[in-house]
């Protein structure tokens, strides 16, 4: 069985200041990693992915991921954060593409 | 080229009844899954449909249930609404059964009272 723990419920953050949002997963087989954001009232959007070669995944929007297989984490950044980031950040985990498993969300709010 | 699209927007029902939702995926997709998201967690998977069958299914009672058309398009159907099937209901598209990016429609609000 797979789980995605996100460690953080709300992240508040001054804006042009750096963000880091937390994720652990847990499984017993290989898994590939995702990083969606959902913005009010709409659904999910793809931020990054990370399916195998280099541990550090480049995503849209100035965001990027680093793939720790050791701590079983793969935490979000991104070094300047604007008004516009605001927005909920879900974490999910597949070892099949076919079944993804979210973590339960990072409210990110970026401050003026 | 249009993305998932989704139908109804919203949705109220009364506790018992039936309920259908709808989804066109991508342009080019064939593969459809369906997610539950309550309020303040995170998309839980429902099933996922491909070539008309389904394929994957999450740890959902059999009152949910699914089709998918000829054109890909997919159905979500529940059947004896609880007060607890009340959240977002998520259609996702994707190519084949592999890693293909999943693109998510905006959802149907479901309220069941």
């Amino acid at each position: 069985a797979q789980s995605v723990t996100q460690l953080d419920s709300q992240v508040p953050v001054f804006e042009e200041a750096p963000v880091e949002l937390r994720c652990n997963y847990s499984s017993s087989v290989s898994v590939y990693l995702f990083w969606y954001v959902q913005y009010p009232n709409q659904g999910l959007q793809l931020l990054l992915k990370y399916l195998s070669g280099s541990t550090l995944v480049k995503g849209i929007n100035g965001f990027e991921a680093e793939f720790n297989k050791s701590q079983t984490s793969f935490h979000l950044r991104k070094p300047s954060v604007h008004i516009s980031d605001t927005a909920e950040y879900f974490c999910a985990v597949s070892n099949t593409g076919n079944q993804f498993y979210f973590g339960t969300g990072t409210s990110l709010t970026v401050i003026p | 080229d249009a993305g998932v699209t989704q139908s109804p927007t919203h949705l109220i029902k009364t506790r018992g009844q039936q309920v259908t939702l709808r989804c066109s995926p991508k342009s080019g997709h064939d593969t459809v899954s369906w997610y539950q998201q309550a309020l303040g967690q995170g998309p839980q998977f429902i099933f996922q449909y491909y070539e008309e069958e389904e394929r994957q299914r999450g740890n959902f009672p059999d009152r949910f249930s699914g089709h998918q058309f000829p054109n890909y398009s997919s159905e979500l159907n529940v059947n004896a609404l609880l007060l607890g099937d009340s959240a977002l209901y998520l259609c996702a598209s994707s190519l084949g059964l592999g890693l293909d990016t999943q693109y998510f429609g905006p959802g149907t609000r479901l309220t069941v009272l």
